[in-house]
């Protein structure tokens, strides 16, 4: 079965560096998102990815956050100048379509973003 | 007013027996609901999508919906141990991208 693939698996980083987390969303889904989740919290969503920009964000998106899709494959999250709160597991998803019907998040593995 | 609410648990129930979970949802124009386990330290997995009133059943799983009442919740039947884990409901609008998770219910099988 597809899945979405996330890389790396952990991070480790020193506050105020700029980290770049990795991820294939399943090849025929069109819609990309990034949550979050800080340890022992709630799924919180960061952002969606539809036909190469942004179609929905959240207030933790913040003028130090952005995503990008370099290429037909790779979608990813830059956080530019890391904070301490910013320690949390990154969740990639992607779904087929918006709608919602018959088209759940399938999510990746995770990286879990550890800042020093 | 929280988007989705959960209880948070924990619960317990012995092996064998039925658990269920509830979620509640703010928002009357949602039109997808979901039902996700979390293992500790794992990303959420897929148990059951529902979409219209009334239950849906698959394996030992069951969703139910009741959008006038604004509720969702998910009985697992004969439980197992395996099915320890913490259970997300989320919900998508009828506008926008996102979907809404809820803080998630633990839940503890107990052989």
């Amino acid at each position: 079965e597809p899945e979405v693939t996330q890389t790396p698996s952990h991070q480790v980083t020193q506050m105020g560096q700029e980290v770049i987390l990795r991820c294939v969303p399943i090849s025929n889904h069109l819609y990309f998102y990034w949550y979050r989740q800080i340890l022992g919290q709630k799924v919180e969503f960061l952002v969606s990815f539809y036909n190469n920009e942004i179609s929905e964000k959240s207030e933790i998106f913040d003028d130090q956050f952005s995503v990008e899709r370099p290429d037909g494959s790779n979608f990813t999250l830059k956080i530019r100048s890391t904070k301490l709160e910013d320690s949390a597991m990154y969740f990639c998803a992607s779904s087929v379509d918006s709608t919602g019907y018959n088209s759940p998040l399938h999510f990746g593995n995770g990286t879990r973003l550890t800042v020093t | 007013q929280k988007e989705v609410e959960q209880n948070s648990g924990p619960l317990s129930v012995p092996e064998g027996a039925i658990a269920s979970l509830n979620c509640t949802y703010s928002d009357r124009g949602s039109q997808s609901f979901f039902w996700y386990r979390q293992y500790s330290g794992k990303s959420p997995e897929l148990i059951m999508s529902i979409y219209s009133n009334g239950d849906k059943e698959d394996g030992r799983f069951t969703a139910q919906l009741n959008k006038a009442s604004q509720y969702v919740s998910l009985l697992i039947r004969d439980s197992q141990p395996s099915d320890s884990a913490t259970y997300l409901c989320a919900v998508k609008k009828n506008t926008g991208n996102q979907f809404y998770f809820g803080t998630g219910t633990s839940l503890t099988v107990i052989p």
